[in-house]
């Protein structure tokens, strides 16, 4: 079955205390991205990847590491989370990119729910 | 720069009622896809429809029916006959053919329906 696969899907954690979210796909799609979707603030993208070792920032990427070493994995690190990073994170991925003449919608994730304390 | 306003924030309908939810976007490219995703309680995002700027054909499928208007730079989303199962939050988003700018959504439309 074609998915992406976020983990964890719920996480409570502490200030300061790097973590991982992951994220994997098995559609050989080329481009992954990350969001983060905040009440009366929708989504907002934090980084995304068009291919390997390609990655780019979006609207929001301070506080956020990214790294695609491979294609279908596309990890998002937060090296010294803050309470200000609590929020419901996506992952999703695309044949091509969604924008530009190739446009492909975007397969997400089920989402990662993240509360630092 | 490309925006998406929806501006009802959250719609309560009784089953069976139909729903509009509106969504009103800006850009200055002339190629450009619109999208609309669902978030049901259980928090994953669905595809619903995407749509490409030369195509202003309505579409329906089932009960769904998205009606855009380039003269308004409106993409509505209509469901017919609302069930409980609708209720969901629905977002509008964006994207332009032109450069590396990034899908951008509205802040979504909350819809209850009731039985």
């Amino acid at each position: 079955e074609a998915q992406v696969t976020q983990n964890p899907r719920y996480l409570i954690t502490v200030t300061g205390k790097k973590l991982t979210v992951t994220c994997s796909q098995n559609m050989n799609h080329e481009y992954m991205s990350w969001y983060r979707q905040d009440p009366g603030l929708g989504l907002r993208q934090i980084y995304y990847s068009m291919n390997v070792e390609v990655t780019d920032k979006g609207d929001v990427p301070e506080g956020y590491k990214v790294s695609r070493k491979e294609k279908r994995n596309f990890p998002l690190i937060l090296e010294s989370p803050s309470p200000n990073q609590t929020s419901l994170y996506f992952c999703a991925s695309s044949l091509s990119p969604p924008f530009g003449t190739e446009n492909q919608p975007q397969h997400f994730g089920d989402g990662t729910r993240l509360s630092i304390l | 720069a490309q925006k998406v306003t929806q501006a009802q924030t959250e719609i309560s309908v009784v089953e069976k009622e139909d729903v509009t939810l509106d969504c009103v976007y800006e850009t200055r490219d002339t190629t450009y896809y619109l999208f609309w995703y669902k978030q049901p309680p259980s928090g994953e995002l669905v595809f619903l429809i995407r749509r490409n700027s030369f195509d202003e054909q309505n579409e329906i499928s089932g009960r769904y029916s998205w009606n855009f208007q380039k003269s308004t730079s409106s993409f509505n989303f209509t469901i017919t006959a609302s069930q409980v199962v609708d209720s969901a939050v629905y977002f509008c988003a964006l994207s332009e053919a032109s450069g590396n700018t990034p899908l951008v959504f509205g802040k979504g439309t909350r819809l209850s329906v009731i039985a």
